[in-house]
């Protein structure tokens, strides 16, 4: 059974940089058959997918297009964890914010959300 | 406005069936298969069913996938109250390289 565990901060100034992290336990960062993914929900639009990585001989990133120039997605084998960098944050970037595995299928398993608001 | 288009309401009645529809385009439904989710408030989205109509374990069968061409649809059959939440479909687009969401549909049991 895969738990994923998110820590990081609910609340962000305008243009600085959210960072979240996703702790995996049950699998591995490295894992071959996986892919770690950020993805958020807002009422205003919905799920929308952020980005993921994942390990297939080298690690390997793709990105969503509305926030490709300042998402940075990594993995930390060390701490078999992987993180969410996007910068210039404005307050349209208020979501709830999920991790998420891909092994079966994009979002087999879900970390609990963390809250973002952007806001001074 | 997402690329993958759902109604965003639904409704029916306690037993009744269901269908939620999801309508894409070649480069994401029509070359990739389709996942659908179900999110109640306040908790993370649920796996429903993945690749067109596969269940992970412990999801009912009462939920059932089905694709053609380049639209896909979600059954709910015997509906329940608890069944009330939103559903968002997904698929893999090639033009874009990554994961496309629907807008969600609010399934609403009378």
């Amino acid at each position: 059974q895969v738990q994923l565990q998110q820590s990081g901060p609910g609340l962000v100034k305008p243009s600085q940089t959210l960072a979240l992290t996703c702790a995996i336990s049950g699998d591995s960062v490295s894992s071959n058959g996986a892919a770690w993914n950020w993805v958020r929900q807002s009422p205003s639009r919905g799920l929308e997918w952020l980005g993921r990585t994942y390990y297939r001989s080298k690690w390997n990133h793709n990105y969503a297009v509305s926030v490709k120039s300042r998402i940075s997605i990594n993995p930390d084998t060390s701490k078999n964890q992987f993180s969410l960098q996007l910068k210039s944050m404005t307050p349209e970037d208020t979501a709830v914010y999920y991790c998420a595995s891909g092994t079966t299928a994009l979002g087999d398993y879900w970390g609990q959300g963390t809250l973002v608001t952007v806001s001074s | 406005q997402s690329v993958l288009t759902q109604p965003p309401s639904a409704s029916g009645t306690p037993g009744q069936r269901v269908t939620i529809s999801c309508s894409g385009s070649s480069s994401n439904i029509g070359r990739n298969t389709v996942n659908w989710y179900q999110e109640l408030p306040g908790t993370a989205p649920k796996l429903l069913i993945y690749n067109n109509n596969q269940r992970p374990s412990g999801v009912p069968d009462r939920f059932s996938g089905s694709k053609s061409g380049t639209s896909a649809s979600l059954a709910i059959s015997g509906l329940q109250s608890e069944d009330e939440a939103a559903y968002y479909c997904a698929a893999w687009d090639d033009s874009l390289d990554g994961w496309l969401f629907g807008g969600g549909t609010k399934l609403t049991v009378l």
